[in-house]
């Protein structure tokens, strides 16, 4: 029973590289979404996605591009890495019911920008 | 705008005593929901509590309650008796409508370090 399950768990990279985050379920979810958490700053919204196919921007989608290609697939990609990306990103889903019901999380992926 | 407040960055408390963590939102939409999740030191989110704009009723779940009040825009979150279990950081969530869907967001979260 995986759940929610971000690939890779950790990652260093240097200014300027790229690199994209996996995010995956199970769970036949229709919505996805890929959070940031900062210190102090609580989680704040990237992108997110309402359907195979669809993605829309968040609160902070600057630097980011995400694709949504498959239902159980929401991927998140660093074009070229600054280091103010240095952060914990989590992936999250839910079914797609007209309530927003409980948000199921990843377990995060930590990335640091050198 | 949407917004969530959790004034309190930190909060110790010897085990055994009672906390509150404080959640005050903003939001102009008469439908809403508001979430409570927690954030143990191993880094995944829990998910606590949801509650929608209309049901006023306060809950109860063990050793946690929670208590709306729409007439002061506060969703706080008490818990009793603490353990060492309870140290995490505490996210008080808005889902509000938006472009389609509900999007949710997030205050920036209390830490609650319970001491034995």
């Amino acid at each position: 029973n995986a759940g929610v399950t971000q690939t890779p768990k950790f990652r260093v990279l240097k200014t300027g590289q790229s690199m994209t985050l996996l995010c995956a379920q199970d769970m036949n979810h229709e919505y996805m979404y890929w959070y940031r958490q900062d210190p102090g700053m609580g989680l704040r919204l990237i992108h997110y996605s309402v359907g195979e196919g669809t993605t829309a921007k968040g609160e902070v989608p600057d630097g980011y591009n995400v694709s949504r290609l498959k239902k159980q697939n929401f991927l998140l990609g660093l074009e070229s890495a600054a280091p103010s990306q240095t952060s914990v990103y989590f992936c999250a889903s839910r079914p797609s019911d007209t309530v927003p019901g409980e948000l199921f999380f990843g377990e995060g992926s930590r990335l640091t920008v050198l | 705008a949407q917004k969530v407040t959790q004034a309190q960055t930190e909060i110790s408390v010897v085990e055994k005593e009672d906390v509150t963590l404080d959640c005050v939102y903003e939001t102009r939409d008469t439908t809403y929901y508001l979430f409570w999740y927690k954030q143990p030191p191993s880094g995944e989110l829990v998910f606590l509590i949801r509650r929608n704009s209309f049901d006023e009723q306060n809950e109860i779940s063990g050793r946690y309650s929670w208590n709306f009040q729409k007439s002061t825009s506060s969703f706080n979150f008490t818990i009793t008796a603490s353990q060492v279990v309870d140290s995490a950081v505490y996210f008080c969530a808005l889902a509000y409508s938006g472009a389609g869907s509900y999007q949710l967001t997030f205050g920036k979260g209390t830490k609650l370090s319970v001491i034995p």
